[in-house]
């Protein structure tokens, strides 16, 4: 049972443009939502993250906004940069963090 | 902040050996964690350590696996007779627990090869 979806497996977009990531979970009782790069040979690296008491959070080029009553959530980066080419893992948690539950991932191409 | 170390990097076994996985987090983290990562999906969460207690374990965990955090420092994960269904990527993440909601950190994982 996949509580945490990414449908897209892969996303192709122009250096400077916006790429917008998306993901959708089934589990009401998540109240916080991460999203983590990914790059070949490494580990996952946390990017932004918010609270399911908010709808939207910025970091820098980095936005998440999050629609609780469709339960979906989506990652804006803009403007898109080829360094920004990486696998994006979408992550949501209850009870404190004690278990964060990870989507399949969504690989990313920015095109110079 | 020397981050999320495990060891070794790869691991090739042949299938029914045993093997053993080291990480060791962030000094000041108490919440250490292991998940599974095959190609395609998104890493699954195994289990959990607050300090040395072992406070949750998934069903992907068999008899098989084992894990241990002894004085709450480092972590070994151990594959007794292993299977080809076991060939993956092991990583390890480290949390501060004293603040809920606080992200992983992720080692570069161990991948393991059983053939």
């Amino acid at each position: 049972d996949q509580q945490v979806k990414q449908n897209s497996p892969s996303l192709s977009v122009q250096e400077g443009r916006i790429s917008i990531l998306n993901c959708d979970y089934t589990n009401s009782m998540f109240d916080y939502f991460l999203w983590y790069k990914k790059y070949p040979a490494e580990g996952p690296t946390f990017l932004i993250s918010i609270s399911s008491i908010k709808d939207k959070n910025e970091d820098g080029r980095f936005t998440v906004f999050l629609n609780k009553s469709a339960k979906h959530l989506s990652l804006h980066i803009v403007p898109s940069q080829p360094g920004d080419s990486a696998v994006y893992f979408c992550a949501a948690s209850d009870d404190g963090g004690f278990k964060t539950i990870f989507g399949a991932g969504t690989r990313l191409f920015v095109k110079a | 902040d020397t981050g999320v170390s495990q060891n070794p990097r790869h691991k090739i076994t042949k299938r029914g050996q045993n093997v053993t996985f080291r990480c060791d987090p962030i000094s000041e983290h108490n919440r250490l964690y292991w998940y599974r990562q095959t190609l395609g999906q998104g890493p699954e969460f195994l289990t959990y350590f607050q300090n040395e207690a072992q406070l949750e374990k998934s069903r992907l965990l068999s008899d098989r696996f084992s894990a241990e955090r002894p004085k709450g420092s480092f972590s070994t994960l151990e594959i007794q007779r292993t299977e080809q269904g076991d060939s993956a990527m092991y990583l390890c993440a480290s949390s501060v627990g004293q603040t809920l909601n606080s992200p992983l950190h992720f080692g570069n994982g161990t991948r393991l090869t059983v053939t």
